[in-house]
């Protein structure tokens, strides 16, 4: 059965540095989601990306993070200068229509 | 805004049925989620409702919803101890394509 799988499970970084979390969503999906769950807190919606652009974005989504389909298969967060506060679980998820369907995530420490 | 509000914590005997209890608020809800997440995985889609339907049945699981006060509930039929994970209700409301998460409530099942 398809899987969305994202790369690296856990990545470790400095305050400050960019890091990229990267996606495969499940290939004939059309929407693709990133969330993030911080330790003991609710899984919280980042944005949304259709049809090459974003369609749906959080407060939480602010200048620091982008994201990208570079090419037909891979989807990808970008932080750009992270805090300390970016810690956290972020989840891909892709979706043909109403049922969204998510990776393992990447556990993202800042330190 | 949207809320969405679970209790924490339930446990059962295995062979016993489960019931897992969710609340929302936004009265525009299209469709909402259960998932399931064990430990060190990702969110497994295990079955979602329509508004407009009362209950869904999908062999050991039953979703009820009940719109005027809202409320979702899904039924775990002879909960096994394959069934301890975390569950998280989730909602999608009128046109928007996120979904809003409660808090999740950790299943125990015991022997």
């Amino acid at each position: 059965e398809p899987e969305v799988t994202q790369t690296p499970s856990h990545q470790v970084t400095q305050m400050g540095q960019e890091v990229i979390l990267r996606c495969v969503p499940i290939s004939n999906h059309l929407y693709f989601y990133w969330y993030r769950q911080i330790l003991g807190q609710k899984v919280e919606f980042l944005v949304s990306f259709y049809n090459n652009e974003i369609s749906e974005k959080s407060e939480i989504f602010d200048d620091q993070f982008s994201v990208e389909r570079p090419d037909g298969s891979n989807f990808t967060l970008k932080i750009r200068s992270t805090k300390l506060e970016d810690s956290a679980m972020y989840f891909c998820a892709s979706s043909p229509d109403n049922e969204q369907f998510f990776g393992p995530g990447t556990r993202l420490t800042v330190l | 805004g949207e809320d969405v509000e679970q209790s924490l914590f339930l446990s059962v005997r295995e062979g016993d049925s489960s019931v897992i209890n969710c609340t929302y608020t936004d009265s525009s809800s299209t469709y909402l989620y259960w998932y399931k997440q064990e430990p060190g995985a990702g969110l497994q889609l295990l079955t979602y409702i329509f508004s407009n339907m009362d209950m869904k049945q999908d062999q050991r699981l039953t979703v009820l919803l009940n719109k005027k006060d809202k409320h979702l509930s899904l039924r775990i039929a002879d909960t096994q101890t394959g069934d301890s994970a975390i569950y998280f209700c989730a909602e999608k409301a009128g046109t928007a394509s996120k979904l809003t998460f409660g808090t999740g409530t950790r299943l125990q099942v015991t022997l």
